[in-house]
């Protein structure tokens, strides 16, 4: 059955180390995104792809990395650089319509990685 | 500048009654308009969701109604159900290709029994 994957659950992670979390769609669609979570924040985009090997940063780029190289994949690296990385960290997929009313963009999201750094 | 604002942070109703959340935002270009659920430690799952040529969408328990003139859009939920709580998050987005989806900082549902 169609769905979104990420793994790990949860991931913990040295200060200093790079670390690479894992999303994987086969909703063939063909758009991907990364959110963070912190308490109170709602959800902040990190980066996000609207088709294979092409990817824009969202708002709070900094200190992540990401790759597209099939469409089903977005694999997000947390960076050394990244000054807070422990959050909640959401993989979103969808195919958008664009158009004067009537445009659909109903993202579907994966379960979430819970990342702490020690 | 939050363009999208859930200026509830959280909302208590009583089992069976009416839960209502709101949701303003502040770009007219906006034209279509989604409400997510989010347990604790899952990702949101989508609820229902509205154009701007419309004014209201229903599916089940679920009503979303949009004002806007107002720039205000709200879920109602009736009944509600002790399976309603958790975090609400108002979604909107634009018209154009590059137009991504702005997410409101959620509202917390108790439902009470």
């Amino acid at each position: 059955d169609g769905g979104i994957t990420q793994s790990p659950k949860y991931l913990f992670r040295k200060e200093g180390q790079n670390v690479t979390l894992s999303c994987e769609q086969n909703l063939n669609h063909d758009a991907m995104y990364w959110y963070r979570q912190d308490p109170g924040q709602g959800l902040r985009l990190i980066y996000y792809s609207q088709i294979v090997n092409d990817f824009q940063k969202g708002d709070i780029a900094e200190g992540y990395s990401v790759s597209r190289e099939k469409k089903e994949s977005f694999p997000l690296t947390v960076t050394s650089a990244q000054k807070n990385p422990t959050a909640f960290y959401l993989c979103a997929s969808s195919s958008p319509v664009y158009g004067l009313a009537g445009g659909t963009d109903t993202q579907y999201f994966g379960p979430g990685t819970r990342l702490t750094v020690l | 500048d939050q363009q999208v604002k859930q200026n509830s942070p959280s909302l208590s109703v009583q089992e069976g009654r009416i839960s209502i959340l709101n949701c303003d935002y502040t770009n007219s270009m906006f034209d279509y308009f989604l409400w997510y659920k989010k347990y604790p430690a899952e990702g949101p799952t989508f609820l229902i969701s509205i154009s701007s040529i419309k004014d209201k969408n229903e599916d089940g328990r679920f009503t979303v109604f949009l004002n806007k003139s107002a720039k205000h859009l709200s879920l109602h939920i009736v009944p509600s159900q002790p399976g309603d709580s958790a975090v609400y998050f108002c979604a909107a987005r634009g018209m154009n290709r590059d137009d991504k989806i702005i997410f409101g900082k959620g509202t917390r549902l108790h439902i009470l029994p």
